[in-house]
């Protein structure tokens, strides 16, 4: 167990819908990251927040957009759903600094299936 | 785009022999190289890292090489236990964004 907590488990919605996944990082990790693993893809980089401010972006659509509260969780919020948005969404995070380098922790991931 | 390339999508290695996955990288700035492992229903854990200062990094069973000016990286464990079968994934980067592979799927054989 990581103590990185993700829900829910398993997501399923139709195209064009709003979803919200929800990431609990680590206790004292103030930083959290959001991933993408499509079939037959690697992880793909999303987003990091570091303590409530956004601190790195990757490829993630306009469509996504995600958050982190004061007490330190995270939410990705995909919308306009389409097909190809299936796939493995993975929270993780990392230590005190936000800096580089540092060791991230995922979640079991929250898996979601647009039909 | 594929930054991070695992060519290997499956091994399989008897118990006690050597296992060895491999993973090439295209970006001459990535200056941290991580392997994780992933058991099906669980995110990716933490296995072995190694910056670009270095060309072999050891814990335990586990070795990573680097070889920087072939953009390569190796994980070797020795021995292999049937408790290591999982997906590997490589991961290069610098800062706070890395680039993962897509895996290779690891069986070790009793």
């Amino acid at each position: 167990d990581s103590g990185v907590t993700q829900t829910p488990k398993h997501l399923i919605t139709a195209t064009g819908q709003r979803v919200t996944l929800r990431c609990s990082p680590r206790s004292g990790d103030l930083s959290v990251y959001w991933y993408q693993q499509s079939l037959d893809q690697g992880l793909q980089f999303l987003i990091q927040y570091y303590n409530g401010e956004e601190r790195a972006k990757g490829n993630i659509l306009e469509r996504f957009s995600a958050q982190q509260f004061p007490d330190l969780h995270s939410e990705l919020n995909l919308s306009s759903l389409e097909l190809g948005d299936s796939a493995l969404y993975f929270c993780a995070s990392s230590g005190y600094s936000g800096g580089a380098y540092e060791t991230q922790y995922f979640g079991p991931g929250t898996r979601l299936l647009v039909l | 785009d594929q930054q991070v390339k695992q060519n290997s999508p499956s091994l399989s290695v008897q118990e006690g022999r050597i296992s060895i996955l491999n993973c090439d990288y295209t970006n001459s700035m990535f200056d941290y190289f991580l392997w994780y492992k992933k058991y099906p229903a669980e995110g990716p854990t933490f296995l072995i890292s190694i910056s670009s200062i270095k060309d072999k990094n050891e814990d335990g069973r586990f070795t990573v090489f680097l070889n920087k000016s072939a953009k390569h990286l190796s994980l070797h464990i020795v021995p292999s236990q049937p408790g290591d079968s999982a997906v590997y994934f490589c991961a290069a980067g610098t800062g706070n964004q890395f680039y993962f592979g897509t895996g290779t799927s690891l069986t070790v054989i009793p």
